[in-house]
């Protein structure tokens, strides 16, 4: 059964760059067809989509968060990875990892939601 | 890009049915049928509830439905129980990326 882990840093002082790891367990993270997602909740309020990196390393981001993001794979620790820089205390949030499931038949997707999800960590900006 | 509109509460009593709206654009949900839905309890991970619009992962009771027409997705919970009380998410592929909306705080009364 597929599992996700995120950790990392849980205090990060403003302007400087968080960093999140989720490590995958019961699967492959370079299995075909999937593709590795973060997702973030404020304190009280709704889910945000980050971004997620394809099993071939391509990357996609959220629009409003572009300029600071990168996410990153790590085959060999069957892990994969968030950076977030210029952090402020807007940026304090519970981080998810998920996987995305892309399911194509003949080259059409027929098939695409986020299902397995981590238990999130906590990250809170503060000086 | 902005969040998908839903209500912020619905409420219920045990055995009857709810339905949570889900209104995006041409750009979001109507433009794809990749809409899901994600039950959410308090201090938890949200748990995936439908995808594709109208599909129930396995596991998940056949009293949750989901449909859509045009911009506006619906998740329908019947048969209501105290354990359904939850916040819920819908979200929509957008090309390229995704899109959450506000979520729905279901109250069993």
């Amino acid at each position: 059964q597929l599992q996700l882990q995120e950790s990392g840093s849980g205090l990060v002082k403003p302007s400087q760059t968080l960093s999140l790891t989720c490590a995958v367990s019961g699967g492959s993270i370079s299995s075909g067809g999937y593709s590795w997602s973060w997702i973030r909740q404020p304190p009280g309020k709704g889910l945000e989509w980050i971004g997620y990196i394809y099993h071939s390393g391509s990357t996609y981001y959220n629009p409003s968060l572009k300029s600071r993001v990168t996410i990153s794979v790590d085959r060999s620790k069957n892990q994969f990875s968030l950076k977030l820089s210029s952090v402020t205390a807007a940026d304090t949030a519970v981080y998810y990892c998920a996987r995305t499931v892309r399911i194509t038949i003949f080259g059409v997707v027929i098939s695409y939601y986020m299902d397995v999800w981590g238990k999130g960590t906590t990250v809170t900006v503060s000086s | 890009q902005s969040a998908l509109t839903q209500p912020r509460s619905v409420s219920g009593s045990p055995g009857q049915s709810v339905t949570i709206s889900c209104t995006g654009t041409s750009s979001d949900v109507g433009g794809y049928n990749y809409v899901s839905w994600y039950q959410q309890h308090p201090g938890k991970a949200p748990k995936l509830m439908i995808y594709d619009v109208s599909k129930r992962p396995s596991g998940v009771p056949d009293r949750f439905s989901g449909s859509k027409s045009g911009n506006t997705a619906s998740l329908t919970i019947s048969g209501l129980q105290a354990e359904d009380e939850a916040d819920y998410y819908c979200c929509s592929y957008a090309g390229s990326f995704w899109v959450f909306g506000g979520g729905t705080k279901l109250t069993v009364l």
